[in-house]
């Protein structure tokens, strides 16, 4: 079945570090999704994307749909210690309805300040 | 609006109980899901509705879960007895859009059961 695998599992990196993370399928995604966790909540949207290629920012965020349409990246500029939590890539599950997702299991990021 | 609401936001029951789960979606949004997500996994996708109508289950839906959505409004997550096995994260999420946009949900903060 359809997989999301992230990369890397996790990262301890220090305050003011450029994050990068990476999102893989085996099978080609339509739309990309990148959501931020944090302790004790809900999944809070970051950015999404829809067309091969693309690159959209969201602040101090930047993600892209590769343009094979399996994989996709997120980078973070300038960490600061607020950026801690866990990513995860999304993209749809085909053949289940719209908003039925496939989740990555997360890249959980932590900053030392 | 503040946005999707569930309660409880914690449940910790013996195991053969039954315990249910309310979502509050935001107000004008028609379409609601049902995610599971258990320790070091992404959600995965229980169930959806559009309006009052259940569209779609997961095989994740055991006979023990049922979902309802009476008036098209908040929603129920009921688990009839309950295992340890379903010790997870219950999250609701909700989104006014159609066509690929209706892939952008909101999530709201969950409900977390143990199961003794």
């Amino acid at each position: 079945g359809q997989q999301l695998n992230q990369s890397p599992q996790s990262m301890f990196i220090q305050e003011g570090e450029d994050v990068s993370m990476n999102c893989t399928s085996s099978s080609i995604f339509n739309t990309w999704l990148w959501y931020k966790q944090e302790p004790g909540e809900g999944p809070v949207l970051l950015i999404a994307l829809y067309k091969a290629g693309e690159l959209t920012s969201n602040g101090r965020l930047t993600a892209q749909f590769g343009i094979t349409r399996k994989d996709s990246f997120l980078n973070i500029s300038a960490s600061i210690p607020s950026d801690v939590g866990i990513y995860f890539c999304a993209g749809p599950n085909y053949g289940g309805s719209q908003g039925n997702l496939i989740f990555g299991k997360g890249t959980k990021l932590s900053v030392k300040p | 609006d503040t946005g999707v609401s569930q309660d409880p936001r914690h449940k910790i029951t013996k195991r053969g109980q039954n315990v249910t789960f309310r979502c509050d979606p935001i107000s004008e949004h028609n379409r609601l899901y049902w995610y599971r997500q258990t320790l070091g996994q992404g959600p995965e996708f229980l169930t959806y509705f559009q309006n009052e109508a259940q569209l779609e289950k997961s095989r994740l839906l055991s006979d023990r879960f049922s979902a309802e959505r009476p008036k098209g409004s908040f929603s129920t997550l009921e688990i009839q007895r309950t295992e340890q096995g379903d010790s997870a994260m219950y999250l609701c999420a909700s989104t006014p859009h159609v066509g690929s946009g209706a892939n952008v949900l909101t999530f709201g903060a969950g409900s977390r059961l143990t199961v003794l």
